[in-house]
C-alpha cells in the first residue's frame, strides 16, 4: 500500500452534526487533496494542502473546512453536515507541484446524512 | 477557464473488442495530461501520463497521445478484458506549474462483457 489510509472508512450521520474525516499519510508528501466523488459530477477538489498550515479551497469548498497542523495529517471538517454532502470522499497525496508528480489516492471514506 | 471534457458513459463492450475513450481539454498552454483509473471499490490510480505535445502515453496495453492540435488525449486499448471494467478518468494540471491542482473530467465507466 501506498502508506495513505482514510478514516473512518464509513459513517453515517445526521443532518446538522458536525464530522471529521481524517486523511493520515506516512510518505512524508508535501501535498494533500481532499475530493469528493458524485454520480454525474465525478471527482471535484474539495480543499487542499501545499504544505503545513498551507491550504487552499477547490471548486467545492462550501460547508468544508480543513486543517493540516503536520505534514502527516489532513483534516477535512463539515462543521453541520447537510444531504448534499452525502458523497464519497478521497484523500489524495503528492511528492511536489501536481502537474510533475503522481497522485495517490486513499481508498475514501462513504459518508451518509440522513 | 480550464477544463476536462469526456464522452458520456457507460460503455459497454465484449472481450477483446477495441476501445477508444475520448477525452478533450482547454488550458493554457500546454499541461500534462493524465489518464486515472478506478477499480470498483478502490481510490483512483495513475494508469498512464503525457508531459508535452505529441508525447505517447502507454501502460497495460492502454495508450494516449499528446494532441495540442485537437487539445485531445484520447485513450485507446486494441484489446479489452473483463478485467478492463473501472471508471477511467482523464486529467490535466490546472497551469503549467505551481500549486494548482490537477483538473478531472467526470470519469467515463466501462463495462466489459466476456
Amino acid at each position: 500500500d501506498a502508506g495513505i489510509t482514510q478514516s473512518p472508512r464509513h459513517k453515517v450521520t445526521e443532518t446538522g452534526t458536525p464530522v471529521t474525516l481524517r486523511c493520515h499519510q506516512t510518505e512524508n508528501h508535501r501535498y494533500m487533496y481532499w475530493y469528493r466523488q458524485d454520480p454525474g459530477h465525478g471527482l471535484r477538489l474539495i480543499h487542499y494542502s501545499y504544505g503545513v498550515k498551507d491550504t487552499d479551497k477547490g471548486e467545492v469548498s462550501d460547508g468544508y473546512s480543513v486543517s493540516r497542523s503536520k505534514t502527516e495529517d489532513f483534516l477535512l471538517t463539515l462543521e453541520s453536515a447537510t444531504s448534499s454532502q452525502t458523497s464519497v470522499y478521497f484523500c489524495a497525496i503528492s511528492p511536489g507541484a501536481p502537474g510533475a508528480n503522481v497522485l495517490t489516492f486513499g481508498a475514501g471514506s462513504r459518508l451518509t446524512v440522513l | 477557464g480550464n477544463s476536462v471534457t469526456q464522452m458520456e458513459g457507460p460503455v459497454t463492450l465484449s472481450e477483446e473488442a477495441f476501445l477508444t475513450i475520448n477525452c478533450t481539454y482547454t488550458a493554457t498552454g500546454y499541461p500534462s495530461l493524465f489518464w486515472y483509473v478506478q477499480y470498483p471499490g478502490e481510490g483512483l490510480q495513475l494508469l498512464l501520463k503525457a508531459t508535452k505535445a505529441d508525447d505517447k502515453g502507454s501502460n497495460k496495453g492502454f495508450e494516449a497521445t499528446y494532441r495540442k492540435e485537437t487539445t485531445s488525449f484520447h485513450l485507446e486499448k486494441g484489446s479489452v478484458q473483463v478485467s478492463d471494467s473501472a471508471v477511467y478518468f482523464c486529467a490535466h494540471e490546472g497551469r503549467n506549474s505551481g500549486n494548482t491542482p490537477l483538473v478531472f473530467g467526470k470519469g467515463t465507466r466501462l463495462s466489459v462483457i466476456a
